[in-house]
């Protein structure tokens, strides 16, 4: 069975501190990664892919296999990256197995 | 505004009451899903439909439960004898079959409490 968790309800930096948002799955397989962020009112939206290996909004995440993670990170935290954020494993563009979810709250 | 939309946005309903959402993909989305999301929890996946056949269903999804996607197009969840522990968030997404990133567009949800 796959499996997502995200080890922090909450996460409270300040502004321009960096941040990293852990995940760790378990999956037997080769699974496809993502990052969901819900900013506060809206909906649910991709933030970014581990397929991609992009950088979104100075967020980069990085697959590592061997320790079975896929942590967000951010060198410099902007008050307006406040929101919830949700990792999340698909098999082969399937279902989405989501995380609890981490708070991130950026002080002024 | 051409995203996942979903009605109603809230829904209180008394307990043994049935309750139907119905979401509308984006167009030309083959694939829908259903996921369901309690106070504090990330989203869990209930159900998705690829055209108008569904194709997977969670063990969460009691037999009070059912989906279906007529043409293909809109989807509807109804969930016959409503119970308080049905109270939740009801979240909508869409995909195509063919975007190799397999991302999912989400609509804003169908709140439901159930009194």
């Amino acid at each position: 069975a796959q499996r997502v968790t995200q080890p922090e309800k909450l996460l409270s930096v300040f502004k321009g501190a960096p941040v990293e948002l852990k995940c760790n799955y378990s999956y037997s397989g080769s699974p496809e990664l993502f990052w969901y962020v819900q900013y506060s009112r809206q909906r649910l939206q991709l933030l970014l892919r581990h397929i991609s290996r992009e950088s979104i909004k100075g967020f980069t995440a990085d697959l590592n296999k061997g320790e079975t993670s896929f942590h967000l990170k951010k060198p410099f935290a902007q008050e307006e990256d406040s929101a919830m954020y949700y990792c999340a494993l698909s098999d082969a563009g399937n279902m989405l197995t989501f995380g609890g979810g981490t708070r991130l709250m950026v002080k002024p | 505004d051409t995203g996942v939309s979903q009605n109603p946005r809230h829904k209180i309903t008394k307990r043994g009451q049935n309750v139907t959402f119905r979401c509308d993909p984006i167009s030309e989305h083959n694939r829908l899903y259903w996921y369901r999301q309690t106070l504090g929890q990330g989203p869990e996946f209930l159900t998705y439909f690829q055209n108008e056949a569904q194709l997977e269903k969670s063990r969460l999804l009691s037999d009070r439960f059912s989906a279906e996607r007529p043409k293909g197009s809109f989807s509807t969840l109804e969930i016959q004898r409503t119970e308080q522990g049905d109270s939740a968030m009801y979240l909508c997404a869409s995909s195509h079959i063919a975007d190799p990133s397999y991302e999912q567009y989400f609509g804003p949800g169908t709140r439901l409490t159930v009194t």
